[in-house]
């Protein structure tokens, strides 16, 4: 069993569009995070909830809007998409907010 | 604002070479420190954790790191690297409960 999953996996889209990516956890952690990761690699936080509140809320900008219906999902919705967008985009989770982060395998976003 | 440096962006070594990889942090308080591995299209895998004790941590696969407070560093080693460890590898601080991340350092292993 994967411990945390993402999908989709590739995701490709127009400008302008609204998307989503859905994160799930099976470590029964009570933290979990999004990263987007560009094109050099540079790993950035984007938001962190812990217990379904939103504790960390980077710099990012308000068409992107984190939803967790519970401990153990954390959606990431995009309105209006754009070129800038394109990044992978990581799911993680932990327990405790200073624990070990575990990581899933990606959505690689492409806005054309 | 906490900040993670790794000074080499791109390392290349042939087989059975030593590997020394660095990274600095800056924040004065109590961090908990790690270093995560991605390999080519793959997702993060944490290699090592330091959290206290012992400064010197081993983890998987023959990688150990050395914590040396006085010098806000936390360099990854491996005595004799594989082609299998070709991969991007990234220094990560934990303080104030966030976590942090260098640029990463890409390492090619030739056969």
């Amino acid at each position: 069993d994967t411990a945390v999953s993402q999908t989709p996996k590739y995701l490709v889209t127009q400008m302008g569009n609204d998307k989503s990516i859905k994160c799930e956890q099976n470590l029964g952690h009570d933290t979990m995070y999004w990263y987007k990761q560009d094109s050099k690699k540079f790993l950035k936080i984007m938001f962190s909830y812990n217990n379904k509140e939103l504790i960390i809320n980077e710099t990012v900008p308000n068409r992107f809007s984190p939803k967790s219906p519970d401990k153990a999902h954390l959606n990431l919705h995009i309105n209006s998409l754009e070129l800038g967008d394109s990044a992978v985009y990581f799911c993680a989770s932990s327990q405790g907010q200073g624990g070990i982060q575990y990581f899933g395998a990606g959505t690689r976003l492409s806005v054309l | 604002a906490q900040s993670v440096s790794q000074h080499n962006h791109h390392v290349i070594l042939s087989e059975a070479a030593s590997l020394e990889l660095g990274c600095n942090y800056s924040y004065g308080g109590t961090v908990n420190l790690f270093w995560y591995v991605q390999y080519p299209g793959q997702h993060l895998q944490l290699l090592l954790k330091y959290f206290s004790g012992d400064p010197l941590v081993k983890g998987i696969k023959g990688f150990e790191a050395e914590f040396i407070k006085s010098k806000f560093s936390f360099n990854l080693r491996k005595p004799s690297v594989q082609w299998s460890d070709t991969a991007e590898y990234f220094c990560a601080v934990n303080a104030g409960n966030m976590l942090t991340f260098g640029g990463g350092t890409r390492l090619m292993v030739k056969p």
